[in-house]
């Protein structure tokens, strides 16, 4: 069974770093491309960035270039987001999610950024 | 940046009936794009791949079709349990971008 459970989230003031980790497992890790999708609380779906199969290509919307780091470790079937100069529209639900369309997310884990 | 809009941002239809949410994008996405449920408080789920390919396990209600810049989904018969938001995206090309969704209620 696909499972994609994430960690890392909670409360961090702006201006403040935090770093997401999605443990995967059911599957073949370093076969798909990887992706962070977002969701403002009572908003629509936002996708972040997404990483190659084997890393060596990454892409991010243009509001987190600098910002923010997608990575992995295959060895570790684990995918991690690396969120710095936070500000308050950061504040959203994160998801892992595995491939373009995808076809399996994790649970979410909820940022929030406030003072 | 490729533009999604998506219509109607919220419907309201009766039991059996059906229902058509459309999708369209600011450029040709050649058949990149994929439609999503999402229920209150879960993780999205995907319905439709490649414009028109039924995910795995999806019931067969659910269609999508289209092409260029023009994209539906179709739920026939409508069922109680298909009550959530629904939300297209395009994966052609970074940045991706999704519809704003469409809230779909019980009449």
């Amino acid at each position: 069974e696909v499972q994609l459970v994430e960690s890392g989230g909670g409360l961090v003031q702006p201006g403040r770093s935090m770093k997401l980790s999605c443990a995967a497992s059911g599957f073949t890790f370093n076969n798909y491309d990887m992706a962070w999708v977002c969701q403002a609380p009572k908003k629509g779906l936002e996708w972040v960035a997404t990483i190659s199969y084997d890393g060596s290509s990454t892409y991010y919307r243009d509001s987190v270039k600098g910002r923010f780091t997608i990575s992995r470790d295959n060895a570790k079937s684990t995918l991690y987001l690396q969120m710095d100069s936070l500000r308050s529209e950061d504040t959203a639900t994160y998801y892992c999610a595995r491939g373009a369309a995808v076809d399996y997310w994790g649970q979410g884990v909820m940022v929030t950024v406030s003072s | 940046d490729i533009q999604m809009t998506q219509s109607p941002a919220s419907l309201s239809a009766s039991l059996g009936e059906t229902v058509t949410i459309e999708c369209r994008a600011s450029e040709d996405i050649y058949n990149g794009l994929a439609w999503y449920q999402q229920k209150p408080g879960k993780s999205p789920q995907l319905l439709i791949y490649n414009a028109n390919s039924l995910h795995t396990g999806v019931p067969s209600r659910f269609s999508g079709s289209g092409s260029g810049t023009q994209y539906s989904l179709k739920i026939n018969s409508l069922q109680s349990e298909d009550v959530a938001s629904y939300f297209c995206q395009q994966y052609y090309d970074y940045p991706y971008t999704f519809g704003a969704g469409t809230k779909l209620e019980l009449k």
